[in-house]
């Protein structure tokens, strides 16, 4: 079974430029998370999907991040315009309903801002 | 607010030796808590998780223990080998209802050859 997929794997912009990041869950996952870690701090909740509905978003920073998943499977976040603290590693997780609700992560995308 | 600190920050011992790495949490309001690791440039591999009602799980040479009251977990390596060096991190889910995990900052650990 294929584990939760990100892309890319690196992305470096300059400040004020657009980047979205892909995820792909484990097949058959309604739960999507997303995830970062800033320079130095704790990896940090972003949002929370169930299927294709938003159902906690209250880690996201600000209105320059935007989060889909259409059709309830792969989501994208899109930062625009990007600033030099939006610069860490993104992490993915996926989980199942009915179970022990454990979370399984992808292997993050890195983002440098310049 | 759950705060979630794991001490030390880093941790060396030589091979072959038992460790201990400690989790400790302020909101005892948890749902579950998973142990992760992370190798360098990795992604994080779920390695064992509890449930609240729980007190230990097993996984080889990997044994995690809860204290949801004191607000304390360990996760004990037996045995440890250079490729248990990683960072490992400690992530607790509050209670059903809400599934962000809250993350320590994490131990990393090198194992002395």
């Amino acid at each position: 079974e294929a584990g939760v997929t990100q892309f890319p794997s690196h992305s470096v912009i300059e400040k004020g430029q657009t980047v979205t990041l892909r995820c792909d869950p484990i097949s058959g996952h309604d739960n999507l998370y997303w995830y970062r870690r800033v320079m130095g701090k704790e990896i940090k909740f972003l949002l929370h999907f169930v299927k294709e509905s938003k159902q906690d978003e209250s880690g996201m920073p600000n209105n320059r991040f935007l989060a889909e998943r259409t059709g309830g499977t792969y989501s994208t976040l899109k930062v625009q315009p990007a600033e030099l603290e939006d610069s860490g590693v993104y992490f993915c997780a996926s989980s199942a309903f009915g179970q022990s609700y454990e979370q399984y992560f992808g292997p993050g995308t890195r983002l440098t801002v310049t | 607010k759950q705060e979630v600190t794991q001490i030390p920050a880093a941790l060396s011992v030589p091979e072959g030796e038992n460790l201990v790495l400690n989790c400790s949490f302020t909101d005892s309001a948890i749902y579950n808590l998973q142990w992760f690791r992370q190798d360098p440039g990795k992604g994080l591999t779920s390695l064992l998780l509890i449930q609240s009602s729980q007190r230990e799980q097993t996984s080889g040479r990997l044994n995690a223990s809860l204290d949801k009251s004191s607000g304390r977990s360990t996760l004990y390596i037996a045995a440890s080998q250079p490729g248990d060096s990683a960072t490992y991190l400690c992530a607790v889910r509050p209670n059903f209802g809400n599934e962000k995990l809250t993350f320590g900052t994490g131990t990393r650990l090198t194992i002395i050859p």
